[in-house]
């Protein structure tokens, strides 16, 4: 696509419940990043892919949250028994290279846990 | 941890004054880069400054880095109401092998 999507854009939901959120990455790009961001707060590194392997999943925050990579694009970030901590925007971020080069990020879906 | 640290938090200005935004890290970098936040948006990036660059202009944009410091600026030059947005610096590890660590952020307002 032209650009990174996220959805849902906004997700209100009680806590306890899960959610699932979607991110569909630039086509070609082989990185794909993870991030949360609580109000008025910095970004808050999650996890990354690269192709459909994830490396380093200690930047989720607890065993409540998993993410998966299918077929080197599209990306579910879930998130089981919802806490009312984990009230954010989660941000997703593709780019060609690893590490070092641009990020193009999407606009992100702002959980509300109630 | 190499994060980046922002200053200063909040930056308010009129239209058409500069704004300079700093950022601080804490070990060796492959790179730093700029990212803009408007209000409830993603991020989109500025401006990418390698370790062996000390300046890079972008337009209105002009980035310093000084390795020795672990600093970089960021200086916008006759600002504009619509540069109201919140900045961010990010650092690339030297290794090549962690993602990108974000600082808190500099959020500007500029007053028309």
């Amino acid at each position: 696509g032209a650009g990174v999507s996220q959805s849902p854009s906004n997700k209100v939901t009680e806590k306890g419940k899960d959610v699932e959120l979607r991110c569909d990455p630039i086509s070609g790009h082989t990185a794909l990043y993870w991030y949360r961001q609580r109000l008025g707060q910095g970004l808050e590194f999650l996890i990354y892919f690269q192709g459909n392997s994830a490396p380093d999943k200690s930047g989720l925050p607890s065993d409540r949250f998993s993410a998966e990579r299918t077929g080197e694009s599209v990306s579910t970030l879930t998130i089981q028994r919802t806490q009312q901590e984990d009230s954010a925007v989660y941000l997703c971020a593709s780019s060609q290279g690893l590490h070092t080069g641009e990020l193009f990020f999407g606009e992100g879906s702002r959980l509300t846990v109630l | 941890s190499q994060q980046g640290e922002e200053d200063p938090q909040a930056l308010s200005i009129q239209e058409g004054e500069n704004a300079t935004m700093n950022c601080s890290y804490k070990t060796s970098i492959n790179n730093l880069q700029w990212y803009r936040q408007n209000s409830g948006r993603g991020l989109v990036h500025l401006i990418l400054i390698r370790s062996n660059e000390r300046e890079k202009h972008s337009g209105r944009l002009r980035v310093t880095l000084d390795t020795s410091k672990k600093s970089s600026s960021l200086l916008i030059t006759a600002s504009r109401a619509a540069d109201t947005a919140s900045y961010f610096c990010a650092t690339a590890g030297v290794s090549g092998n962690t993602p990108l660590v974000f600082g808190k952020g500099t959020r500007l307002s500029v007053i028309a």
